[in-house]
């Protein structure tokens, strides 16, 4: 089974900082990865498809990248309503599941 | 627009099941399958598997083979995930999702709780 390792599992940063999370697979995944937010008492959202592709109507402040076992996600100038957890998530078309990371809680300082 | 919707909380007792379902509209259901992941309190997110609403394959984690099942029916636009003999440590929050094509559409989430 792939593993995702994301980091790090919790982050304190003030408005308008650049926060960074990162996502490690255990073996190649290509660009098979998406990144949704979750705020409390909700369902996800899906933010990042394919690794770098930005979902309809998310802010442009969101952005991904990487390929293969190494991603990572940004946000360029954190605002308040930015305020929640983040998870990646790899998905295996081929064999049909999916795996998530454990998650990034995002505060504001 | 696209919509899945779910039933309501259930409040079952440890070794009981539970069915869940999942009623989709906005789209042709049978193009596309239906994941389901629950999320214990203050916990992560768990895939627990999927199903196609074309033909009804499925699979599941590995964790749940055996106590999860998952089906369709296309007459309603309805997917169903039931868990049986169910723990304590099943008590949690479970979606629906239909993620494909950079799209990306969730239920609100059931409450299951499991309590003796």
């Amino acid at each position: 089974d792939i593993q995702m390792t994301q980091s790090p599992s919790s982050l304190s940063a003030s408005v308008g900082d650049r926060v960074t999370i990162t996502c490690q697979a255990s073996q190649d995944i290509s660009n098979y990865l998406n990144w949704y937010q979750q705020k409390p008492g909700k369902a996800p959202k899906l933010l990042i498809y394919d690794a770098s592709n930005l979902e309809t109507g998310v802010p442009s402040r969101f952005s991904g990248s990487g390929s293969g076992t190494d991603f990572t996600f940004t946000i360029s100038s954190l605002q308040p309503e930015d305020i929640a957890t983040y998870y990646c998530q790899q998905y295996d078309n081929l064999l049909l599941t999916w795996t998530f990371g454990q998650g990034t809680k995002v505060e504001i300082k | 627009q696209v919509q899945l919707v779910q039933s309501g909380a259930e409040v079952k007792k440890p070794g009981a099941s539970v069915k869940v379902s999942c009623k989709a509209s906005g789209y042709t259901f049978t193009s596309y399958g239906i994941s389901w992941v629950r999320q214990a309190p203050g916990q992560g997110l768990e895939w627990m598997g999927w199903i196609s609403a074309y033909n009804g394959n499925t699979n599941y984690a590995q964790k749940l083979q055996g106590r999860v099942t998952m089906t369709t029916d296309t007459s309603t636009s309805t997917a169903y995930m039931e868990l049986r003999s169910l723990r304590s440590d099943d008590t949690a929050v479970y979606y629906c999702a239909r993620v494909e094509g950079g799209e990306g559409y969730w239920g609100q989430g059931t409450l299951v709780t499991v309590s003796s």
